[in-house]
């Protein structure tokens, strides 16, 4: 139940494309989803992150949507660059006093020039 | 932006020896975070400390596995023995409250 399950594994875009990336979770006390974005040899960066009572949340190119009823996230890249490519993994916190982020295993996204 | 800084980057050591990771912390951060990642896979949670104290760890925290932050310097993660299996990056991280994390780069343990 504690499991974030994350797709796909990879994914390859065109430069200027739109990325989309995708998870679910079962545990409806998760309230906390950040998406970190991690290049080779570095720790993971956060993203963007939403809370559960919102259902969007933009920065610049990278909007992640949340879906309460279907315990949905996605990330969205618009306008994707090849400074993009990295590791993008979402995660979950829940709110019933856990400290620990549940991770997914991750998207490995190429931008393709 | 504000970094969380681990020393060493890279670590190989003998099966069976000690090993201690360090963390410098963001500066006004007051909850630290262990988290381990093998080859490229999903980061896993080891344990969360607070105001001196071990609040959360998960399984994957062995008894080996001990931490501290003496005097408010490097939060540390000690591994005593290692064991072939322990050999991942650990990631530590800090954050300020029930909020975003930061997470440093990482330490590269091979045990051999």
């Amino acid at each position: 139940q504690q499991q974030v399950r994350q797709s796909p594994q990879s994914l390859t875009v065109w430069e200027g494309g739109t990325t989309v990336l995708t998870c679910s979770y079962e545990d409806s006390t998760f309230n906390y989803f950040p998406w970190y974005q991690q290049f080779p040899g570095e720790g993971p960066a956060l993203l963007i992150s939403i809370l559960s009572v919102s259902d969007k949340k933009e920065d610049g190119r990278f909007t992640t949507f949340f879906n309460k009823r279907e315990k949905k996230l996605s990330l969205h890249i618009i306008d994707s660059q090849p400074g993009d490519s990295a590791t993008y993994f979402c995660a979950a916190r829940a709110s019933s006093g856990s400290w620990q982020l549940i991770f997914g295993s991750g998207t490995q996204l190429t931008v393709m020039p | 932006g504000p970094k969380v800084l681990q020393i060493p980057s890279h670590q190989i050591i003998d099966m069976g020896q000690m090993v201690t990771l360090n963390c410098d912390p963001v500066s006004n951060h007051l909850y630290f975070y262990w988290y381990k990642q093998i080859l490229g896979q999903q980061m896993e949670f080891l344990v969360n400390f607070y105001n001196g104290k071990v609040m959360e760890k998960s399984k994957l925290f062995k008894d080996q596995f001990s931490v501290e932050r003496p005097d408010g310097s490097y939060f540390t993660l000690k591994i005593q023995p290692t064991a072939l299996e322990d050999s991942a990056v650990y990631f530590c991280a800090s954050s300020q409250g029930n909020s975003d994390y930061t997470f440093g780069s990482g330490t590269r343990l091979l045990v051999i």
